[in-house]
Formats: C-alpha cells, structure tokens, sequence
C-alpha cells in the first residue's frame, strides 16, 4: 500500500510569487492533515480535512494560504503570495478515522529567497 | 511555555545501552501521546503511542505516561546505530490535531 506522497519535494520561489503543494493521503483516508515545521520551531498543525470540508483550520497563519481538498481525496495548499517567513517544510499526514494513527508524508521543503 | 516541550540533545550513548527521552506538556485536555522517529530527510514514522497512565511495551521501545506529572517517555533498549534519529514526542487533544514537541536527537555511537 503506497504512503502519504507529497509534491513536489523541494520549491525555491521568490517572495511575491504563488507555490501550490499537493498531498496525496493514503488510499480511504477521510481524515487529511496538513503541518509545518519552520526552521528552528516545532512541527505546527495547519488544518485538518474530513473528506472535502475543513474541520479545523484554526492553525492556518493568515489568509495567504488556501487549502483546498476537492472530492475529498488529494489536497493542495496554495500560498500567494509568499514571504519569507514562509520557507519551511510543508508535511501533509492522513488517517483512516478521527482517533486513527496519522501517518505522514515526506514533506515539502519550500524556500521563499 | 511551549506546550510540549522535549529536550533538543544531542543524547549520545553507547551501542547496547539504555536511551531515555523525555517529555512534558503543559495542556491537561491531551487525551494521548505519541512518539515519532524522524530520519534526516524523511518523514515522522510513528513508534509508540500510549493513552493511559503507566508502561506500555513494544519489543525494544516502552513508553510510559504519568497524567498527574504531565509526563510522557519514551525507553530503548539495546540501542542500536540504527535508532540515531530526531524522536518528536506529540500530544493530541479531542480535536485530532497533533501538538508537537521541538524533537531529541539522539546519537547511538558502535
């Protein structure tokens, strides 16, 4: 059974620009997580996914993110425009149900230059 | 005050020996407690999770949790070269959300 995968692995954009990550949670997971660890902090919740709607979205930092998770199965998270303080690696977990272990992706590193 | 707060290390210690990282958290509402291994690079891989005060064990690995201190760890024994890792330590409340502690590398030296 294939993992969490995450795309693309590394992005280096300058600070104005759009970046777009895409998390593919494991096949049949409802629940969908998206974290991030900047450098030097804790890994930090983002939101979290029940198939298409947002549950919690309470650690989202300010409305230049938009995640988004059409038809409840892969998400994207959309960061327009980028600052520097947004360089960091982007994990996305998924879990079968609520109280399930969330297993998580490879991360996305994102350099904002 | 962070809300899970670990020990950054490095923890080095010999080949064969007892590896002992430690936890603490400050939110009482946290239900349960995981520990993660992340390799340089790679993504957290979920080890031990544990809800209840007490030992909980799993071939080398034991977790113990005490809710009245607010203090979780995480015991390996016979380390091996292989268990040098960042180990995160997590806490999740009823909304599902994990709270992450800042990880102890630990370096298991031959």
């Amino acid at each position: 059974e294939a993992g969490v995968t995450q795309f693309p692995s590394h992005s280096v954009i300058e600070k104005g620009q759009t970046v777009t990550l895409r998390c593919d949670p494991i096949s049949g997971h409802d629940n969908l997580y998206w974290y991030r660890r900047v450098m030097g902090k804790e890994i930090k919740f983002l939101l979290h996914f029940v198939k298409e709607s947002k549950q919690d979205e309470s650690g989202m930092p300010n409305n230049r993110f938009l995640a988004e998770r059409t038809g409840g199965t892969y998400s994207t998270l959309k960061v327009q425009p980028a600052e520097l303080e947004d360089s960091g690696v982007y994990f996305c977990a998924s879990s079968q149900s609520l109280a399930d272990t969330q297993y998580f992706g490879p991360g996305t590193r994102l350099t904002v230059l | 005050q962070k809300e899970v707060e670990q020990n950054s290390g490095p923890l080095s210690v010999p080949e064969g020996a007892i590896a002992s990282l430690n936890c603490t958290y400050s939110d009482r509402g946290s239900q349960s407690f995981f520990w993660y291994r992340q390799y340089s690079g790679k993504s957290p891989e979920l080890i031990m999770s544990i809800y209840s005060n007490g030992d909980k064990e799993d071939g080398r690995f034991t977790a113990q949790l005490n809710k009245a201190s607010q203090y979780v760890s995480l015991l390996i024994r016979d380390s091996q070269p292989s268990d040098s890792a960042t180990y995160l330590c997590a806490s999740r409340n009823a909304g599902n959300m994990l709270t992450f502690g800042g990880g102890t590398r630990l370096m298991v030296k031959p």
